[in-house]
């Protein structure tokens, strides 16, 4: 199937700084990925949908001054973590549809933010 | 989006059959019901999808009710591998394709 790459697999980073996330189709291209966030015993929940060339659209009670999404082409979205706080510790996955209609999502295989 | 409904846990024996039940009475006509599964600290991996026909790939087999309030998904020869949390999604697919995972069904394959 498609391939969704995102990176770092991994980050810490201190309290008050930023942090950046990417998310690649590398074999197809994206006009829409999604963000999702997903804390330890729980399940994914979306935070955002982000479109090529436009805003991304933001789900209730996700702050978009902290989380910023910018999809600046049809293979790359990068979400960054503004003024990390430790709350903000969590798994970020995102995913991407390679086609149009019901064709499915395929998904990065995550980032691991820890916040200290 | 039509709401799903999933036990919580299943254990399998490895080599045996896996049958993963999954409950969408409200969904409607133009809804597809989506599996995928989540290993433990990885994405979310996509297993298979169908409308109203009975789907079969390389990984596993979906069997969907004719009134299509139910579905069942099959992994004929369960693995080690394949313990993970197992998602059945129902998402119309149109528009901005957003997927609304619940809590999904943790599958442990017992040696």
């Amino acid at each position: 199937g498609a391939v969704v790459s995102q990176h770092p697999s991994r980050v810490i980073c201190k309290s008050g700084t930023s942090v950046k996330i990417e998310c690649r189709s590398l074999d197809f291209q994206a006009t829409t990925m999604f963000w999702y966030r997903q804390f330890p015993k729980q399940s994914l929940m979306l935070m955002a949908t982000s479109n090529e060339g436009s805003k991304a659209t933001y789900e209730q009670g996700v702050e978009k001054d902290k989380f910023l999404i910018n999809h600046a082409s049809l293979t790359l979205s990068t979400l960054t973590v503004t003024s990390a706080h430790p709350e903000d510790s969590s798994f970020y996955i995102c995913s991407a549809r390679a086609g149009t209609g019901e064709s499915e999502a395929f998904f990065g295989q995550g980032t691991r933010l820890t916040v200290v | 989006d039509a709401k799903t409904t999933q036990p919580t846990s299943m254990d399998c024996a490895e080599g045996r059959a896996a049958n993963l039940p999954c409950n969408h009475s409200t969904i409607s006509g133009n809804e597809y019901v989506y599996w995928y599964r989540q290993i433990h600290s990885q994405g979310p991996q996509y297993i298979i999808h169908g409308l109203k026909n009975n789907e079969t790939n390389e990984m596993a087999s979906l069997i969907i009710t004719e009134d299509r309030k139910s579905s069942t998904l099959i992994l004929p020869h369960a693995t080690l591998r394949d313990t993970a949390v197992y998602y059945c999604i129902v998402s119309s697919g149109a528009g901005s394709y957003q997927l609304t995972f619940g809590k999904g069904t943790k599958l442990s394959v017992i040696p």
